[in-house]
């Protein structure tokens, strides 16, 4: 149990467009989802906590209209990263807390953004 | 100072060997630890909790806490190559508003070598 899917894996675009990163719990509810990204050799940045139904929390120093985040149903959270640029290219990797049962946070597994 | 320390790596060790990681943290609300194990290249994989004082076994793996310490552990036992990675330790606090906001340390990249 405990599954977390993230869609799609691997991402190639061009600077300027705009880019949609789904996380899915898929075999449970969950209410608080998290964003991070994470830079080569380095460790984990939370970008965004993400809760059902209302606006997702950012982290200081992360910009809201940038990085849109949607939480729209217990088992799905979207990332839009808008007008992406070279400097967007990243691991980004979601996380859902599953509240009512081991109240761990799990982890997808990952997408890897490369902006040319 | 970082609110989640890890032992500075790299740690190496032979296989077979006990592996030893280390985290300390500043914020005494934090009333849960997790260690996570990141293969290069993938995302974090749980593999302990561990929210009262004292050790907690899964397999090869012990965690211990000391909350008056501040001090987080994870043991490995008869490591294998395959355990090398990246491990993180992270801790929550219980507060109302942080919606079980991790805060991780700086992992801590342990080789195990043949």
């Amino acid at each position: 149990g405990a599954v977390v899917s993230q869609h799609p894996s691997r991402v190639i675009c061009k600077s300027g467009t705009s880019v949609k990163i789904e996380c899915r719990s898929l075999d449970f509810q969950a209410t608080t989802m998290f964003w991070y990204r994470q830079f080569p050799k380095q460790s984990l940045m939370l970008m965004a906590t993400s809760n059902e139904g209302s606006k997702a929390t950012y982290e200081q120093g992360v910009e809201k209209d940038k990085f849109l985040i949607n939480h729209a149903s217990l088992t799905l959270s979207t990332l839009t990263v808008t007008s992406a640029h070279p400097e967007d290219s990243s691991f980004y990797i979601c996380s859902a807390r599953w509240l009512a049962g081991t109240d761990t946070q799990y982890f997808g597994p990952g997408t890897r953004l490369t902006v040319l | 100072q970082k609110e989640v320390e890890q032992n500075s790596g790299p740690l190496s060790v032979p296989e077979g060997a006990i592996a030893s990681l280390n985290c300390t943290y500043s914020d005494r609300g934090s009333q849960s630890f997790f260690w996570y194990r990141q293969y290069s290249g993938k995302s974090p994989e749980l593999i302990m909790s561990i929210y009262s004082n004292g050790d907690k076994e899964d397999g090869r793996f012990t965690a211990q806490l000391n909350k008056a310490s501040q001090y987080v552990s994870l043991l490995i036992r008869d490591s294998q190559p395959s355990d090398s990675a990246t491990y993180l330790c992270a801790g929550r606090n219980a507060g109302g508003t942080s919606y079980g906001k991790l805060t991780f340390g700086q992992g801590t990249i342990l080789t195990v070598h043949p």
